[in-house]
Order: C-alpha cells, then structure tokens, then sequence
C-alpha cells in the first residue's frame, strides 16, 4: 500500500475553470513532485517541492502552480483549463537529505483523473 | 535535453518466454535510472534502481536491469515472464536539474501483455 495519497481520484471541469489537486506525501518524506501524464505518454514532470519552496519546473505555464505545506504535503492548482489540461495527475514524495539529491527513489500515488469538456 | 527512449512500445508474450525490454537515454552526467511498473488499475511501483556499483540490479518479482554506460543503455530483462506480469512499464532517469532539484525524465513507456 502506497504512503501517499492523492484527492480527489476523479474530478470534472470545463474549459476555463480553475482546479485544486490535493497531496498527502509519505511519512518522513519532504520532496514532492507533480506530473501530468497524458493517455499514452508517459509522465511529464510538471515542478518540485523541496521543504515548502519550489525549487524545479518543467516545461508547464504559470498557469499551473503549486504549494508545499509545513506537514509536505501538496497542492497542484491550476487556472483557465484547456482541454489538453485532460490528465492523470501524479503526486510523488521521496526524502532528500539536501536539495538535488538523485539518489532517493520516488513514491507515486494512485492520481487524479483531470477531464475537462 | 535530457531524453528517455522506450522501443517497444507493445509487448505480446507468451508464459515462460524471456523478456527484454530496451531503455536508452541520452545526459553526459551522472544519472540514476530507475524502471517502474503500473500494475491495471494501481499506482505507479518502484521495480528496481540503479544508483551505482554492480552495474546488474536485481528487483522485485524477478526482474533485473543492466546498466551499460557506454551504450546509455539501462535493459529491463526477466528470464521467464507469467501472466501476472502483464503492465505497463516505464523507464526513468534521474539527474541533478538546475536550482538543484531531482529531474526525473520518463520514458513512454512499454505495455506488456502475457498470454497464458
């Protein structure tokens, strides 16, 4: 059973609407990572938390932001919705002793399908 | 850019059969590799990692994974595959981003069907 959880598990909205996608990170984690993965893709990093400040983005618009809370866990808003913005959205925690380091595996949660009509 | 390249994007094999499946990524610097399964219907899972040291990792329910550097290459193989097998999996590779964050690169990744 996975420690992080993810809320809601589905969630429907239309085009220019904004959305709240919520985080729970596994316990002793203090890294989160949002990624968007699209039907046949595979997963796109969206950004990273690192104890409570974004400290990575990939290629996303600023539409698309995040917070870190004081407990890890994270939130993953999203304004003026398009339909390409139609995807599972993925929560990852891991534990990093320091900022950048890559050798602590990440931990997926189940995500939240994002349908927009 | 870094870049994560998954071949075979379908997979029909019988049981029994052996599995390889081809990873390559393309970042001159040090990388952790890492392969994931999604299970239908479950979460991405950690199958098994590659950080350094013996470059032949052994994972969970018998996979493994070889790391050649000089061909970027992190092959997932499983000497006999069963049904329960059947997922998607995806390669993905690690690297310092800058602002220090960890840059996590997927591959598309490969859905694999076993055939009873």
């Amino acid at each position: 059973e996975t420690g992080v959880t993810q809320s809601p598990t589905h969630l429907i909205k239309t085009r220019g609407q904004q959305v709240t996608l919520r985080c729970s990170s596994q316990s002793g984690h203090n890294t989160v990572s949002w990624y968007q993965q699209a039907l046949g893709q595979g997963p796109q990093f969206i950004f990273q938390y690192y104890r409570e400040e974004e400290n990575g983005r990939g290629n996303f618009p600023p539409r698309f932001s995040g917070l870190q809370f004081p407990n890890y866990s994270s939130e993953l808003n999203v304004n003026a919705l398009e339909l390409d913005d139609s995807a599972l959205y993925l929560c990852a925690s891991s534990f990093s002793p320091w900022t950048g380091a890559i050798n602590q595996p990440q931990h997926f949660g189940d995500g939240t399908r994002l349908s927009i009509l | 850019a870094q870049s994560v390249s998954q071949h075979n994007h379908h997979v029909i094999l019988s049981e029994a059969a052996s599995l390889e499946l081809g990873c390559n990524y393309s970042y001159g610097g040090t990388v952790n590799l890492f392969w994931y399964v999604q299970y239908p219907g479950q979460h991405l899972q950690l199958l098994l990692k590659y950080f350094s040291g013996d470059p032949l990792v052994k994972g969970i329910k018998g996979f493994e994974a070889e790391f050649i550097k000089s061909k970027f290459s992190f092959n997932l193989r499983k000497p006999s595959v069963q049904w329960s097998d059947t997922a998607e999996y995806f390669c993905a590779v690690m690297s310092p981003g800058s602002g220090g964050y960890q840059k996590v690169t997927f591959g598309i990744g490969t859905k694999l069907q076993v055939i009873p």
